[in-house]
């Protein structure tokens, strides 16, 4: 069974510092992806960051950084320089890449991060 | 544009009334799904479409129906809403043939509250 979770129901980080959010997966598949997104208060779902299971490096979008961590079976992510608008509910989900799953995400619960200036 | 869309985009009804959400997308994509969101649960799939005509329960699947006639709609029904299927719901897209980053699509979200 594929498994996510995410400890942390809310976080608070003051402007310009940088904030971790953690995330570990459970799954027996060697093949899978791992995503952040965001939630702002408006509802939608924003893409942020994707790791690849076989990807060598962490990955990185602008202020988003992905720590993977595959033995520890963690994929933290990790804002840097945290603005206002980066406040907001974050899911971490994971896709397993073989048949019937292929399509399906599995998300945690969502950790509620709060800038404050 | 790449998108899905959602219709509507809020509703208020109550028990037992049928409602039916809509879901489109223009890419082309054979797995489409419908989740749910519900505080502190995080987003739960309810079913899901691998093609056309294939249709299968997620792991809320309860007072839900869908169909897959076309392959670009994939439309929620709910024959007799009851208040605890409130909720916000969002439908999703993918392609089976590229496992890359970004072929996750989700619509902006239907929120549904049944009083």
């Amino acid at each position: 069974a594929q498994k996510i979770t995410q400890t942390q129901p809310g976080m608070f980080v003051q402007e310009k510092e940088a904030v971790t959010l953690d995330c570990t997966y459970d799954t027996s598949d060697p093949s899978y992806g791992l995503f952040w997104y965001k939630q702002p208060s408006s509802g939608e779902m924003i893409f942020l960051i994707y790791q690849g299971s076989y990807d060598q490096q962490n990955a990185t979008e602008g202020r988003y950084s992905l720590n993977f961590q595959k033995a520890r079976k963690s994929a933290n992510l990790v804002i840097s320089a945290s603005q206002l608008g980066d406040s907001a509910m974050y899911f971490c989900a994971m896709r397993v890449n073989r048949g019937s799953t292929l399509g399906r995400l599995y998300f945690g619960r969502g950790t509620q991060l709060t800038v404050w200036p | 544009e790449a998108q899905v869309t959602q219709n509507p985009r809020y509703l208020i009804t109550v028990t037992g009334k049928k409602l039916t959400v809509t879901c489109s997308q223009n890419m082309n994509h054979e797995y489409m799904s419908w989740y749910r969101q519900d505080p502190g649960l995080g987003l739960r799939q309810i079913y899901y479409s691998m093609n056309v005509e294939v249709t299968d329960k997620g792991d809320v699947p309860e007072g839900y129906k869908v169909s897959r006639k076309e392959k670009r709609n994939f439309p929620l029904i709910l024959e007799s809403p009851s208040p605890n299927q409130t909720s916000l719901y969002f439908c999703a897209s993918s392609s089976y043939l590229r496992q890359g980053a970004r072929e996750q699509y989700f619509g902006p979200g239907t929120r549904l509250t049944v009083t």
